[in-house]
């Protein structure tokens, strides 16, 4: 079973309607983080969490909102959907006790709307 | 705003010929990472080169860190098809609580 998963994989939706992508992880680790990818501009962070109780905004938090729900568990909702929320979505997940912060990705959230 | 800027932005080699990319970022560093993403899924961490060392080894990549230019390079030899991937350096910021900042990549294609 993969370390880092994200549901849904793909999903379209419209306009004004709230969406939730959740991703959970059985590394164990405390760190999680959500990132949108968009084409030519690589990965932006939009929240990322240190521990269950510590969440704090990225650099594109406008439009979005997390929970923490439990150590495995990081969702990142919509509440509002807007077309140019297009793209592709990445949860992550480190740990440094590792000594870095080497981060591991889940497969992705492809998210469309229209 | 990016903190790296992969240079350059597309690559295009034949199989068994060495591949490098760079990376320039704009403030000090913890440390510097690069990873491989295959198209549409998610990224892969390769290697690590902390700010006090200059190169680092792992299989076929070599990457070098020159903190005084603020720039890294990731080499590839004896490149596959397999290499055939989107290529990211992630920097570790030093104040900013280890969060990594992304730049936007090179986009690698091996041919045979």
């Amino acid at each position: 079973d993969a370390d880092v998963t994200q549901t849904p994989r793909n999903r379209i939706t419209k306009t004004g309607k709230r969406i939730m992508l959740e991703c959970s992880q059985t590394k164990g680790h405390d760190r999680m983080y959500w990132y949108r990818q968009d084409p030519g501009l690589g990965l932006r962070l939009i929240y990322y969490s240190f521990d269950v109780k510590d969440i704090n905004k990225g650099e594109i938090s406008d439009g979005y909102s997390v929970s923490r729900q439990a150590q495995a568990k990081f969702s990142l909702s919509l509440e509002s959907a807007i077309p140019n929320q297009t793209a592709l979505y990445f949860c992550a997940t480190s740990d440094l006790r590792q000594g870095a912060d080497t981060q591991y990705f889940g497969p992705g959230t492809r998210l469309t709307v229209l | 705003s990016q903190q790296g800027e992969e240079d350059p932005q597309a690559l295009s080699i034949q199989e068994g010929e060495n591949a490098t990319m760079n990376c320039s970022y704009k403030t000090s560093i913890n440390n510097l990472q690069w990873y491989r993403q295959n198209s549409g899924r998610g990224l892969v961490h390769l290697i690590l080169i902390r700010s006090n060392e200059r190169e680092k080894h792992s299989g076929r990549l070599r990457v070098t860190l020159d903190t005084s230019k603020k720039s890294s390079s990731l080499l590839i030899t004896a490149s596959r098809a397999a290499d055939t991937a989107s290529y990211f350096c992630a920097t570790d910021a030093t104040g900013t609580a280890s969060k990594l900042t992304f730049g936007t990549g090179t986009r690698l294609q091996v041919t045979l």
